[in-house]
């Protein structure tokens, strides 16, 4: 059992359609991630929040719109986004101390007709 | 800039047998971390191991083990006695101390194909 939850699991929408992926942790983390993921390459990391602040964006086209409403939720709202977009978004958290890990989710596969 | 190179895109292992992925990275930084993650089909990135630049003795849990060269910048997984559920994509990926701000960089990645 993962200890950070994605929701949902698999998504499919149009270009003009609005929806949104939640990731959970309930382990006190205060830094968490969102990646975008392509099948057989390295996650990409698109932003990072620490003490529910945005503090990383990489650049990521206004399509996609972060937020953070506290510290054990993360929100990643899309819209109007493009067949490249399809891919597998993962959400990750750490506790804040350099030593340890980010802990991943299971993912959103996110298809765009 | 760190990158992380991981020059095996596929590898196979009979079941039981020893299988070592390798990976190198570049960086001028003295203090970071190494990680190997697990990613299976089932999509969830699983942390396998990690070592601490600072630690010279190398990182185990069970059948996993690191050969970690801080001079070669050399950090290799070695999986021992190889299970079925050992099939999966391996990232390796470095991280520079600090914050939990600080960027983990991933390797493209080893295909391990485990065979009955």
């Amino acid at each position: 059992d993962t200890e950070v939850t994605q929701t949902p699991k698999h998504l499919v929408m149009g270009m003009t359609n609005k929806k949104s992926l939640k990731c959970e942790q309930h382990m006190g983390h205060r830094a968490m991630y969102w990646y975008k993921q392509k099948a057989k390459k390295p996650p990409e990391l698109m932003f990072v929040y620490s003490y529910e602040k945005l503090s990383i964006n990489e650049s990521v086209p206004s399509r996609f719109s972060p937020e953070c409403p506290n510290s054990s939720l993360l929100n990643l709202h899309l819209h109007a986004l493009q067949p490249e977009d399809s891919a597998l978004y993962l959400c990750a958290s750490t506790s804040g101390d350099s030593n340890q890990p980010q802990h991943f989710g299971d993912g959103t596969r996110l298809s765009i007709l | 800039a760190q990158t992380v190179t991981q020059s095996q895109p596929e590898m196979s292992v009979q079941e039981a047998e020893t299988v070592t992925l390798s990976c190198t990275y570049d960086t001028s930084e003295s203090d970071y971390y190494l990680f190997w993650y697990k990613q299976p089909p089932s999509r969830q990135m699983i942390l396998v191991i990690r070592q601490e630049a600072y630690k010279q003795q190398n990182a185990t849990e069970n059948r996993f083990s690191v050969n970690f060269q801080k001079a070669a910048k050399s950090f290799s997984l070695k999986i021992s006695d190889s299970q079925l559920g050992d099939a999966a994509m391996y990232f390796c990926a470095y991280r520079v101390y600090g914050g939990a701000t600080n960027k983990l960089i991933f390797g493209t990645g080893t295909l391990l194909a485990v065979q009955p």
